[in-house]
C-alpha cells in the first residue's frame, strides 16, 4: 500500500535562505510523486511531478525535488526563500493499485521571516 | 484554477439538512474528484468519477453521494448534514488518472 509522510508540520526560514521540506513515502510500486502548493485562501497548484524520467525534478518558482529510492524520500528544496513562498505544501503519491488515486501528506506550512 | 468553478463558495447550514455542492469544468477532463480539507489531514478523497455516470468511493465517502450526468458537472450531496462535515471542500479534475489535478477555489461549509 502507498502512504506519504511529511516530516514537519511547520518550517520557518528567513527570506533569502534555503528551504527544505521533507517527504517520505512508501509504495509497493514504482511511484509517481507530486508536490502541490496552497497559498492562503486559495486553491491548490501543482509545483512539480516525478514519474521516473529523472531523479531531480524542477518545478515552478525555483523549486526542485530529488527522488531517492534508497531513502524513500522526495524532499522539496529551494535555494533562496522569497516572501511569496509562504504557503502550505503537500507531498502526494499516486496509488497505482487503486485506479491511480492520490494519497496526500498532511501538509507543511512554510513561514518566511523578513 | 482556470476552468474549474465551485458553487457556492460559502455555505452555512443546520444539522440534518441536505446540501449539494456543485463543480463545473470547461476543459472536458475525464476524471473529477471531491476532496475535503481539514487541519492536520491534508486532502482526503470523498468520491471520484472516471466518466459520465461512472463514480467510485474514496477514503471518506460515508454520508456523501455524488452524481455526474454530464462531463462538465460533478455534484456532491450531503443527504443529512452533520457537524463533522464542517470542512473546506475542493473539486478537482484531470485528463488522465493519477496525473496533474486542476483545482477549484473551494467551498467553505459550516454545519451548525
Amino acid at each position: 500500500a502507498q502512504s506519504v509522510t511529511q516530516l514537519d508540520s511547520h518550517v520557518s526560514v528567513s527570506e533569502g535562505t534555503p528551504v527544505l521540506l521533507r517527504c517520505n513515502y512508501s509504495s509497493s510500486y514504482s511511484p509517481s510523486l507530486f508536490w502541490y502548493v496552497q497559498h492562503p485562501n486559495k486553491g491548490l497548484q501543482l509545483l512539480l511531478k516525478y514519474t521516473s524520467a529523472a531523479t531531480l525534478v524542477k518545478g515552478i518558482n525555483g523549486f526542485e525535488a530529488e527522488f531517492k529510492k534508497s531513502e524513500t524520500s522526495f524532499h522539496l528544496t529551494k535555494p533562496s526563500a522569497h516572501m511569496s513562498d509562504a504557503a502550505e505544501y503537500f507531498c502526494v503519491v499516486s496509488r497505482k493499485d487503486s485506479n491511480y488515486q492520490l494519497i496526500w501528506g498532511a501538509g507543511t506550512k512554510l513561514i518566511i521571516k523578513p | 484554477d482556470a476552468g474549474i468553478t465551485q458553487s457556492p463558495r460559502h455555505k452555512v447550514t443546520e444539522t440534518g439538512t441536505p446540501v449539494t455542492l456543485r463543480c463545473h469544468q470547461t476543459e472536458n477532463h475525464r476524471y473529477m474528484y471531491w476532496y475535503r480539507q481539514d487541519p492536520g489531514h491534508g486532502l482526503r478523497l470523498i468520491h471520484y468519477s472516471y466518466g459520465v455516470k461512472d463514480t467510485d468511493k474514496g477514503e471518506v465517502s460515508d454520508g456523501y453521494s455524488v452524481s455526474r450526468s454530464k462531463t462538465e458537472d460533478f455534484l456532491l450531496t450531503l443527504e443529512s448534514a452533520t457537524s463533522s462535515q464542517t470542512s473546506v471542500y475542493f473539486c478537482a479534475a484531470s485528463g488522465l488518472a493519477g496525473e496533474k489535478l486542476f483545482f477549484g477555489s473551494g467551498t467553505q461549509l459550516s454545519v451548525l
